[in-house]
C-alpha cells in the first residue's frame, strides 16, 4: 500500500476542469516538493509538473499543480480527449529514504 | 535525440539473475544522477535505486536492497542494474530514468524528467 494515496479514477467531459489529489504525510509531501507524471497505456511516464507547481517546457498551461500541507493537487482545465491517461504524483519520503509514488489516477474523458 | 534506451530484460527463472543496461544519447550523461524504477503489470510505479553522478553514492529501496546493484559508466554514457535472486514479484517493466535538477534561487529540486521506454523482466518457472 502506497504511503502517498490517490483516488484510483477521475472523469470529466471535454472542456471541463478536473482536479486530482495526492495525500501524504509529514514525512513526504509535508516536507518535500511534489512532481506529477502522465502515462499513456503501454508507454513510459512523462514529467508533467515539477516542484509542486512548475511546468517543463512543452507542457500546456492547462495543467497546473499546487501543494498545501500534506496534500498536493494536479488541476487540468479545458479537458481534451487526449488528456485521457494515468496520472501519478511523486515525492521523496524522508522516513523511508526513498522516492514514493501515489498509486495513480486513471482519468477518463467522457 | 535526447533519449534513454534500456535492454537486458527477459524471461528468467526464480532465483536467477539479469543485467539491465541503459544507454543514453543526446545529452551529457555524466551531469545527471541516474535511477531505476519499475512498474509491475497493472500496478503503480516503484522507485528501486539511484546513483550519483560520480557513482560514489548509491541507494536502494528496501524491497531490493542486497539483491540489486546499480552502477554506471560515464565513458559509455550507460547506467546498469544487476538484478539477482529474482522472485516472481520482481516481474515488471524496468525503467531507466534521469533525474533533472531545476534550480531556482539556490534551490534545486529534482524530478524524473527523462524516461527510457522500459525493458520487461518476467520471473517465472
Amino acid at each position: 500500500q502506497s504511503v502517498v494515496t490517490q483516488a484510483p479514477s477521475a472523469s470529466g467531459t471535454p472542456g471541463q476542469s478536473v482536479t486530482i489529489t495526492c495525500s501524504g504525510s509529514g514525512s513526504n509531501i509535508g516536507v518535500n516538493h511534489v512532481n506529477w507524471h502522465q502515462q499513456f497505456p503501454g508507454t513510459a511516464p512523462k514529467l508533467l509538473i515539477y516542484d509542486n507547481d512548475r511546468r517543463p517546457s512543452g507542457v500546456p498551461d492547462r495543467f497546473s499543480g499546487s501543494k498545501s500541507g500534506t496534500s498536493a493537487s494536479l488541476a487540468i482545465s479545458g479537458l481534451h480527449s487526449e488528456d485521457e491517461a494515468k496520472y501519478f504524483c511523486a515525492t521523496w519520503d524522508v522516513s523511508l529514504s526513498a522516492w514514493v509514488f501515489g498509486g495513480g489516477t486513471d482519468l477518463t474523458v467522457l | 535525440e535526447v533519449q534513454l534506451v534500456e535492454s537486458g530484460g527477459g524471461l528468467v527463472q526464480p532465483g536467477g539473475s539479469l543485467r539491465l543496461s541503459c544507454v543514453s544519447s543526446g545529452f551529457t550523461f555524466s551531469s545527471f544522477e541516474g535511477h531505476w524504477l519499475r512498474q509491475a503489470p497493472g500496478k503503480g510505479l516503484e522507485w528501486l535505486s539511484y546513483i550519483t553522478i560520480s557513482g560514489d553514492r548509491r541507494d536502494y529501496a528496501e524491497s531490493v536492497r542486497g539483491r540489486f546493484t546499480i552502477s554506471r559508466d560515464n565513458t559509455k554514457n550507460s547506467l546498469y542494474l544487476q538484478v539477482n535472486t529474482l522472485r516472481a514479484e520482481d516481474t515488471a517493466v524496468y525503467y531507466c530514468v534521469r533525474e533533472g535538477r531545476f534550480c531556482s534561487g539556490g534551490i534545486c529540486p529534482g524530478a524524473f524528467d527523462l524516461w527510457g521506454q522500459g525493458t520487461v523482466v518476467t520471473v517465472s518457472s
